[in-house]
C-alpha cells in the first residue's frame, strides 16, 4: 500500500492525557500537512511541514499541541493535556514538491476525549 | 444551498440523474482549486483540480466550471450512481508560492436516490 497510512485510527482517552498520533506519507513526497476535522465541517489547516522544516502552524496549533517530522520521513502530532474540545478527525495529507498543492490524505485518526 | 450551524446542505438526485456541487471560494488570488469527496470515516479523497488559467477541466464522468469572476467553482457528475453519495468539498490554495496549502469549504453532502 503506497497511500497515506495513519495509525492509532481512533484514540479515547480521558481529559488531561496525553496522545500522540503517527502519520507515515507517500515516499516520495516530500511536503506532509496535518489537518482537524470535526463533525460537519470541512478539514482546516493546523500546521505543514517540507521535507523536516515545519514551515507554518495554524492559530488553532495551541501550545499543548506539537508536530515533529524528524527524518523528513513520518510524523508525529502530541497532544497533551488534552480537553472535549480536542475531540476530532485529525488528518495527514503529503503532497509532491511542485506548483500544484495536490494533498493526497490518509484515513485519519479519531479522537474521543471524555 | 447554505450551511447552518452543524447541518451540511444537502443535495438531493435520482441515480442516472446529473448532479451539479456549487461552491463560492473566498480568495480571488487564489490559483488552484480541488474538489474532494469524503465517505463517512474515511479521508478525503481526490476528484478533479483545476488551475486559475483554466475555466473548464473534464475528468471521467465528472466536470469542473470556475468562474472566477464571481468567485464560483462548481463540480458536475453525470449519471450519477449510489456510490457518488458522500460529502464534497471544494478546496481552494488560497496562498500560492512556497507555502501554499489548501483551505477547505464547508462541504455539501450529496444523497442519490434508488
Amino acid at each position: 500500500d503506497t497511500g497515506v497510512s495513519q495509525n492509532p485510527r481512533h484514540k479515547i482517552t480521558k481529559r488531561g492525557q496525553n496522545v500522540t498520533f503517527r502519520c507515515d506519507p507517500i515516499s516520495e513526497h516530500n511536503r506532509l500537512y496535518w489537518y482537524r476535522q470535526t463533525l460537519g465541517q470541512g478539514p482546516e489547516f493546523l500546521t505543514y511541514f517540507q521535507n523536516e522544516a515545519q514551515l507554518e502552524k495554524s492559530r488553532l496549533l495551541s501550545d499543548r499541541f506539537s508536530a515533529e517530522r524528524p527524518k523528513g520521513s513520518f510524523s508525529t502530532l502530541e497532544i497533551q493535556r488534552t480537553e472535549q474540545g480536542d475531540s476530532a478527525m485529525y488528518l495527514c495529507a503529503s503532497s509532491p514538491s511542485g506548483g500544484k498543492v495536490e494533498l493526497f490524505f490518509g484515513e485519519g485518526s479519531r479522537l474521543t476525549v471524555l | 444551498g447554505e450551511s447552518v450551524g452543524l447541518h451540511l446542505p444537502t443535495l438531493s438526485v435520482q441515480e442516472g440523474d446529473n448532479s451539479i456541487i456549487n461552491c463560492a471560494y473566498s480568495n480571488s488570488a487564489s490559483d488552484y482549486f480541488i474538489w474532494y469527496k469524503q465517505e463517512s470515516g474515511k479521508g478525503p479523497q481526490f476528484i478533479i483540480d483545476i488551475r486559475s488559467n483554466m475555466d473548464k477541466r473534464q475528468g471521467q464522468r465528472v466536470t469542473v466550471l470556475l468562474n472566477k469572476t464571481v468567485k464560483h467553482l462548481s463540480l458536475q457528475i453525470a449519471a450519477t450512481q449510489p456510490g457518488d453519495s458522500a460529502v464534497y468539498f471544494c478546496a481552494e490554495n488560497i496562498t500560492p508560492g512556497a507555502n501554499s496549502k489548501l483551505t477547505f469549504g464547508k462541504g455539501i453532502t450529496l444523497s442519490v436516490r434508488p
